[in-house]
């Protein structure tokens, strides 16, 4: 069955520094894949998008990078601050000829930037 | 900033009753979804939505959950007889069009089953 998979651990990181967040899957090829942060009791808000035949994407402090032979994201925040600490979900199209939009999440990976 | 919007925050319920979890989606966006997050674990997919019918749902969605868009902006969830394991929060979502799209998800309604 697919399966996706982030780091479990809390990433704990000093501002200013980047951080980076790993997202595995397996038993999977899927036509895109996202990115999201979570605040506590809060809805996820969408970050990234990067789709199978694009290497990398990058937004602002936010870079995205695909490898569908690794079948492996990284997601990078470069020049971390405080406001980033926040949990980053994975997220996958549900199939690879997905038709109903479902995304398929990861546990998410909790981020923590100490000033 | 155009936002999804639910209610109620917070929903307090007795085992075996009904309840109504409602979202209004962003305007001009076509497609519509329900995830729920059992706290401390994944976000999980129950349905999507689209012209006025289920696209797709999850083995969760069974014949207890129903949606509809009952007039031109609410989106309802409706759990006909809630079970202790539906305590979660629910999160309305929507996206302009379905495939390869960025999914814009609510505050969420907490549910708490007792």
């Amino acid at each position: 069955s697919q399966k996706i998979e982030q780091n479990s651990e809390a990433l704990n990181i000093q501002e200013g520094k980047t951080a980076t967040l790993t997202c595995n899957y397996t038993n999977y090829s899927p036509a895109y894949l996202q990115w999201y942060r979570q605040d506590p009791g809060r809805g996820p808000v969408f970050l990234l998008l990067i789709r199978e035949n694009e290497k990398e994407k990058r937004k602002e402090r936010l870079k995205v990078t695909f490898d569908t032979t690794l079948k492996q994201s990284l997601f990078h925040i470069t020049a971390s601050q405080p406001a980033d600490s926040a949990t980053y979900l994975c997220a996958l199209d549900g199939q690879g000829d997905n038709q109903g939009g479902k995304l398929i999440f990861g546990q998410g990976t909790e981020l923590s930037v100490k000033p | 900033e155009p936002e999804v919007t639910q209610t109620p925050s917070h929903q307090v319920t007795q085992m075996g009753q009904e309840v109504i979890l409602r979202c209004v989606p962003i305007s001009n966006h076509l497609y519509f979804y329900w995830y729920r997050q059992i706290l401390g674990q994944k976000v999980e997919f129950l349905v999507s939505f689209y012209n006025n019918e289920i696209s797709e749902k999850s083995e969760i969605f069974d014949d207890q959950f129903s949606v509809e868009r009952p007039d031109g902006s609410n989106f309802t969830l409706k759990i006909r007889s809630t079970k202790l394991e539906d305590s979660a929060m629910y999160f309305c979502a929507s996206s302009e069009g379905l495939r390869v799209e960025e999914q814009y998800f609510g505050p969420g309604t907490r549910l708490t089953v007792t």
